[in-house]
């Protein structure tokens, strides 16, 4: 089983629809949670942290469940240069704070 | 600017050479890590280091080597020992890491796409 599991994708929605990503993590003991972008051959740049009591940045807004070891993140009315590939990262204490990422899920936003 | 800096962008290699791969940052990070990505897939961590002159391996260190003499620079060499070496590889650097450090962000350079034939 990966540590970090993402939906697969790809999401193909229209400008202005809302979609939702879903993660889980596999190991209990996991310290922080991120979502970051990656965009088409670039490096990923940091989108927000995840915090227990759920954070909200603009349009997107994420959750986390740690009894569920359940991540999510939400994008409202999408726009065409939200295109792009979100990460769900796990920071772990041991092993100098290394991040585990998913797979990425890949968003296509459509005019 | 303060930033990371990985050169070069494209990197070609003949099978059974060694390469090294350069990671510079001058935002006075006292960490600095390497990871790995293959199309489609999360990015692997190859090692780290949390302090000048030490590091560690992270999940995927065989074939590869590192070292951090200065602050900021983590060089990463690819040596002929790694067998599937064309990837894209990624340096980040982070404040530090300790109690209380949960939340700090990890800065991407722009990676280097090595291609080995």
């Amino acid at each position: 089983r990966k540590e970090v599991e993402q939906d697969p994708g790809p999401f193909n929605v229209p400008e202005g629809a809302t979609v939702a990503f879903n993660c889980t993590y596999s190991n209990s003991a996991s310290q922080s949670f991120f979502w970051y972008r990656q965009d088409c051959r670039k490096e990923p740049k940091l989108l927000m942290s995840v915090y227990s009591s759920g954070n909200e940045d603009g349009r997107f807004t994420a959750q986390l469940n740690r009894a569920s070891q359940y991540i999510s993140l939400l994008i409202r009315d999408s726009k065409l240069s939200d295109s792009a590939t979100y990460l769900c990262v796990v920071r772990m204490v041991r092993q100098g704070g290394k991040l585990i990422f998913g797979q990425g899920t890949e968003l296509s936003v459509k005019p | 600017d303060g930033g990371i800096t990985q050169s070069p962008k494209y990197l070609f290699r003949k099978e059974g050479q060694n390469v090294t791969l350069s990671c510079e940052q001058n935002l006075n990070h006292d960490a600095m890590y390497w990871y790995r990505q293959d199309p489609g897939q999360g990015l692997r961590l190859i090692y780290y280091s949390q302090i000048v002159n030490d590091f560690q391996k992270g999940d995927i260190a065989e074939g590869y080597s590192v070292s951090r003499e200065k602050k900021e620079s983590f060089p990463l060499t690819v040596t002929s020992a790694q067998k599937n070496p064309t990837a894209f590889y990624l340096c980040a650097s982070s404040i530090t890491v300790g109690p209380g450090t949960s939340s700090y962000e990890q800065y991407f350079g722009p990676g280097t796409r090595l291609t080995v034939t």
